[in-house]
């Protein structure tokens, strides 16, 4: 499965767009792009999955460029609960999933 | 039941007893993993079950640890001879089929270890 490469950390005004991006640039054409976060002291949280079209739910919008070696999360109006470990994975098949160190955002009120 | 329900919520045992740990995945959930979080680290992968196959045991740390899957439904990880570096919190997950992508993993609330 194709390593990712997210910042350390992020921070974020309450009410404002969090964007949160990924590298992915050895992603295969068969590997999504997997976005869960882990708020503190719970089990990580499926958020939202996509191949190559922009996926949007009630949770996020993911827009992964036309070449596929980058994508970005997008909390349209970040609250202080959106606060976490947001982590990319790109995997394939029936692999398990391997979290890496994800992007610990901060929203700031 | 409506999620992936773990038991217990915490456990604390005395270096080198055997402890278990329980998972009931959401129904009909046929895939069924476990992954380990050490205080402030990452989420390590453990152990992965799906439907009747042969479980992918790569992530197991040593031969201490083991899980089963009964009827394709609860799994039980068990840790022998607990050491203190076993301290960490279990987390199970299920999801409905690895290969259909549709959905995510459902992760439980966890069992947080303590070995004293």
């Amino acid at each position: 499965d194709a390593k990712t490469t997210q910042p350390t950390s992020m921070d974020c005004a309450e009410g404002r767009a969090a964007n949160l991006p990924c590298n992915h640039s050895t992603i295969s054409g068969n590997e999504y792009v997997y976005w869960y976060r882990q708020i503190h002291s719970q089990g990580p949280q499926y958020i939202i999955h996509g191949l190559k079209n922009n996926e949007t739910n009630e949770m996020a919008s993911l827009i992964i460029t036309e070449d596929r070696k980058s994508s970005t999360l997008i909390l349209p109006h970040a609250t202080l609960r959106d606060t976490a470990v947001y982590y990319c994975i790109a995997l394939s098949g029936n692999t398990p999933l391997v979290f890496g160190k994800g992007t610990r955002l901060s929203v700031i009120a | 039941g409506a999620g992936v329900s773990q038991s217990p919520s915490n456990k604390v045992t005395e270096k080198g007893k055997d402890v278990e740990l329980r998972c009931d995945p959401i129904s009909g959930h046929t895939a069924l993993y476990w992954y380990r979080q050490s205080l402030g680290q990452g989420l390590e992968f453990l152990i992965y079950f799906q439907g009747n196959s042969a479980p992918d045991k790569s992530g197991l740390p040593s031969d201490r640890f083991s899980a089963e899957r009964t009827g394709g439904s609860v799994s039980t990880l068990t840790i022998q001879r607990t050491q203190q570096e076993d301290s960490a919190v279990y987390l199970c997950a299920s999801s409905l089929s690895p290969g259909l992508r549709s959905d995510g993993y459902t992760f439980g609330s966890g069992t947080r270890l303590t070995v004293v």
